[in-house]
């Protein structure tokens, strides 16, 4: 079946980095982008972007721009997210989803599933 | 950035009772609108995308409808494996913003 297979959780120190893996299955990796969305603790969801699996070109919403990279090894199926120089407020929840088209399949025609089982990073000094 | 609204934020119900959510998008979004449903601890599971559309596999009793700027997620007969927190998504333009959620627990 298809499934995002995440990385266990983390914790760093302030000042630290973290890589959060991301691995899929089930489908053609290339086919689907991968987007990246947050949840800090007791809040809602907070989308950071996307990555194009086909090119590699990653896009970063506000709010997520320097510290955050998203990559991919499309050898092993797998995206990664790395967030350098931590702050306590990176602490939360971070999920990867793969963004499926329907419809004609305009860039508007898009859902988010499956999700990962989400990765927690713990940022505490 | 366009702004999603839900109302209520949390929603306390009986088993069986009919439950309806709202959202607002700050300008028109046609319908790219998706709704999600979360449990505690647990990932966010697609239910319904484009305003009104049920993901396969997900129950009748959810629904969904509305267009250009407001929307809502109805359950029409709320069972115990629904009283979980859902969220709607705009999908019209980057960044696809979520709205801050709808908690809905038991009476």
């Amino acid at each position: 079946q298809v499934q995002l297979v995440q990385s266990e959780s983390e914790l760093r120190k302030p000042g630290a980095s973290v890589k959060v893996s991301c691995k899929a299955s089930g489908y053609s990796f290339t086919n689907y982008a991968i987007n990246w969305v947050r949840q800090a603790p007791g809040h809602g969801l907070e989308w950071m972007g996307w990555i194009d699996t086909s090119t590699g070109d990653p896009t970063y919403a506000q709010g997520f721009t320097g510290r955050f990279v998203f990559y991919l090894d499309t050898s092993v199926s797998t995206a990664y997210l790395q967030i350098t120089s931590l702050k306590a407020e990176d602490t939360g929840v971070y999920y990867c989803v793969r963004g499926a088209s329907y419809g004609s399949g305009s860039w508007r025609e898009v859902l988010f599933d499956p999700w990962g089982q989400g990765t927690l990073v713990t940022v505490s000094s | 950035d366009i702004q999603m609204t839900q109302s209520p934020s949390s929603l306390s119900a009986s088993v069986g009772d009919r439950a309806t959510i709202a959202c607002r998008a700050s300008q028109t979004i046609s319908n790219y609108l998706n709704w999600y449903q979360q449990k505690p601890g647990k990932a966010p599971k697609l239910l319904i995308y484009a305003a009104s559309t049920l993901q396969t596999g997900v129950p009748s009793r959810f629904s969904g409808s509305g267009s250009g700027t407001d929307f809502t997620l109805t359950i029409s007969s709320l069972q115990p494996e629904d009283f979980a927190t859902y969220y709607c998504q705009q999908s019209y333009n980057t960044p696809r913003t979520f709205g801050q959620g709808t908690n809905v627990e038991i009476k």
